[in-house]
């Protein structure tokens, strides 16, 4: 199992506001990134650092984090938000990089 | 800005080796740091090294130390990730990505369009 957890899946209703969230003991010292990837596409960086949007990324994307939980927020989700969205960052070493299991957005 | 492009699909048998390249244009490819991520069919992503060019220096995750090498060529802008003793549990999609790791966070852009690995009999 991985040391960030995800919910395996998420709905929203098109228009509204989803939160999906990764939690670790990592996250307390090290930031998460979230990375956005469709059927049959390599993973898109969406938010890394504190709360940074590579360029080309809608700003409805954001990112937050509290205690032993990162989060990425959607606000007012589009169709072409449903993907698995996957949150990174360290392992409790702090040596290595690792990913959380990954959630499915479903836009309803 | 920086493109990786990674080689193309492979088929192995059980107990080969496979060698995945990924050439870098755009940016100083020797300044920076390259890691590869698989992902097994319908599973997550599974970090599992990375390489600074310019040091040549390579580590890698706990789970695939001395199955796993990765290198770069400075000439060429290009790493490459070998994995020996295939098994058909190695069966993945595998990327490479830029790996930007500093004091306090960890992230990855951009990455290859991946390389599928078979591995059956």
């Amino acid at each position: 199992s991985s040391e960030l957890t995800q919910d395996p899946a998420v709905s929203v209703a098109l228009g509204q506001t989803v939160r999906i969230t990764c939690q670790g003991d990592s996250l307390r010292s090290y930031y998460a990134s979230w990375y956005q990837q469709k059927p049959g596409q390599a993973p898109v960086l969406v938010i890394y650092g504190k709360n940074n949007r590579p360029s080309g990324i809608p700003d409805r994307f954001s990112g937050s984090s509290s205690g032993n939980t990162a989060s990425l927020t959607i606000t007012g989700a589009q169709a072409e938000d449903e993907a698995d969205y996957y949150c990174n960052s360290r392992d409790s070493s702090g040596n290595h990089p690792v990913f959380g299991g990954g959630t499915k957005l479903t836009v309803l | 800005q920086v493109q990786l492009v990674q080689s193309g699909a492979e088929v192995k048998k059980p107990g080969s080796s496979v060698k995945v390249s990924c050439k870098a244009s755009g940016g100083t490819f020797s300044s920076y740091t390259i890691s590869w991520v698989r992902q097994a069919p319908g599973q997550g992503l599974e970090w599992m090294g990375r390489i600074i060019p310019i040091l040549g220096i390579a580590n890698y995750a706990q789970k695939f130390q001395g199955r796993v090498t990765i290198t770069a060529d400075k000439s060429t802008s290009t790493a490459y990730m070998e994995l020996s003793s295939l098994r058909s549990e190695d069966t993945a999609v595998y990327y490479c990505a830029r790996d930007y790791s500093g004091p306090n966070y960890n992230w990855f852009d951009p990455w290859g369009q991946g390389t599928l690995v078979t591995v059956s009999s």
